[in-house]
């Protein structure tokens, strides 16, 4: 069966960086894209982007453009996010998942969700 | 970026009756748009994709129209397990963006 399974909680200060993991397990890694996803408190999800396992290619939201990295580790079917220059509205759940998304070719319809992993932004 | 936005913010229904919930994107999106549920304490759950596509399991009570700029989702006979909060996304180009949300509450 397919598993994400993420990092633990993080507390960092204003300025900071984190990097979030989130391993993979159930499927072929490299056959399908990674996307993360953010919750603040209270509020609904946010985009933050999506990278493909098989080439490292990305697609950035706007909001975080020159602040996240997204990369993955296919000898340990790994997707890691990293995010920089945190904020306090950065404080939010992130998820990793596979969600839908279409290529050239085909399109992919999968709901798997990793368990979230709370970071903390607090001087 | 593609805009999309949700109407009404919150819709109070009565078990058993219709619900009717709202999603526009700033620009066509053809049948690239997926409804999701959202539980407190839970990750967001697939309920319709391409616009009208139920995911796998998801009750026929269920049921998503529209295409272009103007998409509907309704469940037709409220059940205690539906009160949530329901978001539209859209995968028609990058990046893929969610709506703000309408939150089903009991009447």
């Amino acid at each position: 069966q397919v598993q994400l399974v993420q990092s633990g909680a993080e507390v960092k200060k204003p300025g900071a960086s984190v990097k979030v993991s989130c391993r993979t397990s159930g499927y072929t890694f490299t056959t399908y894209g990674i996307t993360w996803v953010r919750q603040a408190p209270g509020q609904g999800p946010e985009w933050m982007g999506w990278i493909s396992a098989y080439n490292g290619d990305t697609n950035y939201a706007q909001n975080f453009q020159g602040r996240v990295t997204m990369t993955t580790d296919t000898s340990t079917s790994t997707a890691y996010m990293e995010l920089g220059s945190l904020r306090s509205d950065d404080t939010a759940v992130y998820y990793c998942a596979l969600l839908p998304y279409c290529t050239s070719v085909t399109c992919y319809y999968f709901d798997y969700w990793g368990q979230g992993t709370l970071v903390t932004v607090s001087s | 970026e593609i805009v999309m936005t949700q109407s009404p913010a919150t819709l109070s229904v009565s078990p058993g009756e219709r619900a009717t919930l709202s999603c526009r994107a700033s620009q066509s999106i053809s049948s690239k748009l997926i409804w999701y549920q959202q539980k407190p304490g839970q990750a967001p759950r697939l309920l319709i994709y391409g616009a009208s596509t139920r995911a796998t399991g998801i009750p026929a009570r269920f049921s998503g129209s529209g295409s272009g700029t103007e998409f509907t989702l309704t469940i037709s006979s409220l059940q205690s397990e539906d009160f949530a909060v329901y978001y539209c996304q859209q995968y028609y180009d990058w990046p893929f963006t969610f709506g703000p949300g309408t939150k089903v509450d009991i009447k």
